[in-house]
């Protein structure tokens, strides 16, 4: 079974500071998708960026990047210039290609000082 | 572009009560998920329809069932409720693969918060 784990239960930043949250998955598949989740106190789920697994180059949305290493099973989110309002919880997810389930991992809250 | 829609937005029942959460997609979108996410921890997927039937299940047990209708929207039935299934449900929509779409992006809706007394 696949697992998703994130390790920081929180992190805080300053304004417009950068800041990294972790996320590690345990899969033995070759083939799937990885996700950034937010979800503010509106607790809606936004998607933040995606990952394909078989693509080497490292996906960005705007201020948010990942570092995606497949080998060491690591995908973890920097945001960059962080402002008031991406303070959130924010989930890391898992989905095998073939599959439909999204696979969580615990999340992590962030906040943003001003 | 309508999004992902959930109603109600809040529900209270007693213990061994049923209770029926809907979910219309986002506009174009044929699948959808649900999830459940209790407090303090991250959504854990119950099942997915597609076509009018369940794909995959997650690990809950028969009391949770659900159906689509010929429109896409959905419903999540909960029976014989039980106080561990207070929570946060959230539906999320996709386009199959099949229709063209990148089926494996989901997009949530705002959830449906069920109290259980």
């Amino acid at each position: 079974a696949q697992t998703v784990t994130q390790s920081q239960p929180e992190m805080s930043v300053q304004e417009a500071e950068t800041v990294t949250l972790s996320c590690t998955y345990d899969t033995s598949e070759s083939d799937y998708y990885l996700f950034w989740y937010k979800q503010p106190p509106s607790r809606q789920m936004i998607l933040v960026i995606r990952q394909e697994a078989y693509k080497q180059q490292n996906a960005t949305e705007n201020r948010f990047s990942v570092n995606f290493q497949k080998a060491a099973k690591s995908f973890s989110l920097k945001i960059s210039d962080s402002q008031l309002g991406d303070a959130a919880m924010y989930f890391c997810a898992y989905r095998l290609r073939s599959g439909s389930r999204l696979t969580f991992g615990e999340g992590t809250q962030l906040t943003v000082n001003p | 572009d309508a999004g992902v829609t959930q109603s109600p937005t809040h529900l209270i029942k007693t213990r061994g009560q049923q209770v029926t959460l809907r979910c219309s997609p986002k506009s174009g979108h044929d699948t959808v998920s649900w999830y459940q996410q209790a407090l303090g921890q991250g959504p854990q997927f119950i099942f997915q329809y597609y076509e009018e039937e369940e794909r995959q299940r997650g690990n809950f047990p028969d009391r949770f069932s659900g159906h689509q209708f010929p429109n896409y929207s959905s419903e999540l039935n909960v029976n014989a409720l039980l106080l561990g299934d207070s929570a946060l449900y959230l539906c999320a929509s996709s386009l199959s693969y099949q229709r063209g779409g990148p089926g494996e992006t989901q997009y949530f809706g705002p959830g449906t918060r069920l109290l259980v007394l």
